[in-house]
């Protein structure tokens, strides 16, 4: 079946650090890849993603590239800051066989704090 | 374009009764999925709906049920509430009914259960 796995959090960085958040994923066939964040008390906004193999998804400052060859789908930001504090999710879709209409499946969520 | 929303924000509720929640996607979506997101278990997908038909279904009891009217709006119904279903519950709609495509969010359903 599919899962995402995503790194241990939380994150604590100082404003303006590099921010990396890993994130990778088992599925048969193409699956979809996408990144989410969470703010206190609101739902998910996505934030960007990608849909076939080398794709690179950006957006505020933030990037990811889709590698098939390492299941992987990174996230990235070059300099973060205090209101980039949140919950990102990873996530696929994946609709191989038809199976898994509307259905994300979702890593476990990596809390980031930015301190000023 | 409107957001999707979700009605009622928040909602307290006693074991056993029963709860249905609103879902309205952004105008010309028409799938729906609906997903549970609790500390414990994450987020975790409970169903979508598609032309008022449900095309796929997470791995809950039957007390889960939903709908979805013609005009895309959703609902979801929890019968014999316990305390393990005190969960933020979220809708979220996508643009096209086939492949792999991006979903949006409304901002939750925050139900506690007593």
């Amino acid at each position: 079946g599919n899962s995402v796995t995503q790194m241990e959090g939380p994150v604590t960085l100082s404003e303006e650090a590099f921010l990396t958040i890993n994130c990778t994923y088992t599925a048969t066939g193409y699956p979809s890849l996408f990144w989410y964040v969470q703010y206190p008390g609101e739902g998910l906004q996505l934030l960007l993603k990608a849909t076939k193999a080398d794709d690179k998804g950006s957006n505020k400052g933030f990037e990811a590239t889709y590698r098939k060859e390492t299941t992987s789908f990174h996230l990235e930001k070059g300099s973060v800051q205090v209101s980039d504090s949140a919950v990102y999710f990873c996530a696929l879709s994946n609709n191989a066989g038809g199976t898994s209409y509307g259905k994300l499946t979702f890593g476990q969520g990596t809390i980031l704090t930015v301190h000023p | 374009k409107a957001g999707v929303t979700q009605t009622p924000r928040y909602l307290i509720k006693t074991r056993g009764q029963q709860v249905t929640l609103s879902c309205s996607p952004i105008s010309g979506h028409r799938s729906v999925s609906w997903y549970q997101q609790t500390p414990g278990q994450g987020l975790q997908f409970l169903f979508e709906y598609f032309s008022e038909t449900q095309r796929n279904k997470g791995n809950f009891p039957g007390r889960f049920s939903g709908r979805q009217f013609s005009n895309s709006r959703s609902e979801m119904n929890v019968s014999t509430l316990e305390l393990g279903d005190s969960a933020l519950y979220l809708c979220a709609s996508s643009p096209e009914g086939h492949g792999a495509r991006e979903q949006y969010f409304g901002p939750g359903t925050r139900l506690t259960v007593t």
